[in-house]
C-alpha cells in the first residue's frame, strides 16, 4: 500500500526553527509537494521537490532524499502566522497524488 | 493569482435533498479535482477530471458524481444527501500533475 507518515502535531517559539519530517512509501516517484493550511481554510502551495537536496524559498526550505523515502520542510524565523498544518504529498507512478495527513503546527510567544 | 471559486461557501440542507456544488477557474487548467475534508483530518480524493468530457472517480468511495462538459466548470452533485455527507468540500486545479494545485475556498456541507 502506499503511505505517507507525518507528525501529528509540533510546538515550537515565535522566532526560532522548526522541522517537519515526511517519510513515504509510494508506488513509485514523481515528485512531493509541501503545502500550507490555515484552519478552516484551503491547502495553499509551498514547495516542490523532484531532485535530492534543499530548495530555499524564503523562510521556508524544503529537502528531499529519494533512497530514503524522505523529506522535510523547516521553517526559519517562526511568525505567529506560521501556526498552520502542513501537508507532505507525494506524486506517485500513476501521477496521482498521495496525501499525509498533515502536522499541526503550533507557535508560542 | 490563483482564480478558483466555489459556490456556495456555507450549505445547511436535510436529508434527501439534491445539491450540487459549483466549481469554476479561469486559469484554463486542463485537471480539476474533488476533495473531501473532515477537520483536522486528511484530504479525500473524490472524483477527478483531466479535461473536457474525462472524470474518474477517487480513492474515496462517494455517493456523488461530477461532470465536466467545459474546462473551466466542473460541478460536484449529491443526488441525495445524508447526515455522513457533512463535510468540507474543496476544488483544486492543476496545469499539470507536476504543477501545483491551486485549492477553491471550499463549501462547508452540514445535513441534518
Amino acid at each position: 500500500g502506499q503511505n505517507i507518515d507525518q507528525p501529528t502535531e509540533m510546538t515550537a517559539t515565535e522566532g526560532a526553527i522548526v522541522q517537519i519530517n515526511c517519510t513515504y512509501q509510494t508506488s513509485g516517484f514523481n515528485g512531493l509537494f509541501w503545502y500550507q493550511q490555515h484552519a478552516g481554510e484551503a491547502p495553499t502551495f509551498l514547495s516542490y521537490n523532484v531532485l535530492d537536496g534543499l530548495e530555499e524559498k524564503g523562510r521556508f526550505s524544503s529537502f528531499l532524499s529519494r533512497s530514503k523515502g524522505y523529506s522535510y520542510l523547516l521553517l526559519k524565523e517562526l511568525q505567529m502566522k506560521d501556526s498552520a498544518s502542513y501537508l507532505c504529498a507525494v506524486l506517485d507512478s500513476n501521477y496521482q497524488l498521495i496525501w499525509g495527513a498533515g502536522t499541526k503546527l503550533i507557535i508560542k510567544p | 493569482e490563483a482564480d478558483i471559486y466555489q459556490t456556495p461557501r456555507y450549505l445547511v440542507i436535510g436529508t434527501g435533498k439534491k445539491i450540487t456544488l459549483e466549481c469554476s477557474q479561469t486559469m484554463g487548467h486542463d485537471k480539476m479535482y474533488w476533495y473531501q475534508q473532515d477537520p483536522g483530518m486528511e484530504l479525500h480524493l473524490i472524483h477527478y477530471s483531466y479535461g473536457v468530457n474525462s472524470t474518474e472517480k477517487g480513492d474515496l468511495s462517494s455517493e456523488s458524481t461530477v461532470s465536466r462538459i467545459r474546462t473551466e466548470h466542473f460541478p460536484l452533485t449529491l443526488e441525495s444527501a445524508r447526515p455522513s455527507h457533512t463535510s468540507q468540500y474543496l476544488c483544486a486545479s492543476s496545469g499539470s500533475e507536476y504543477n501545483e494545485q491551486f485549492f477553491g475556498p471550499g463549501t462547508r456541507l452540514t445535513v441534518l
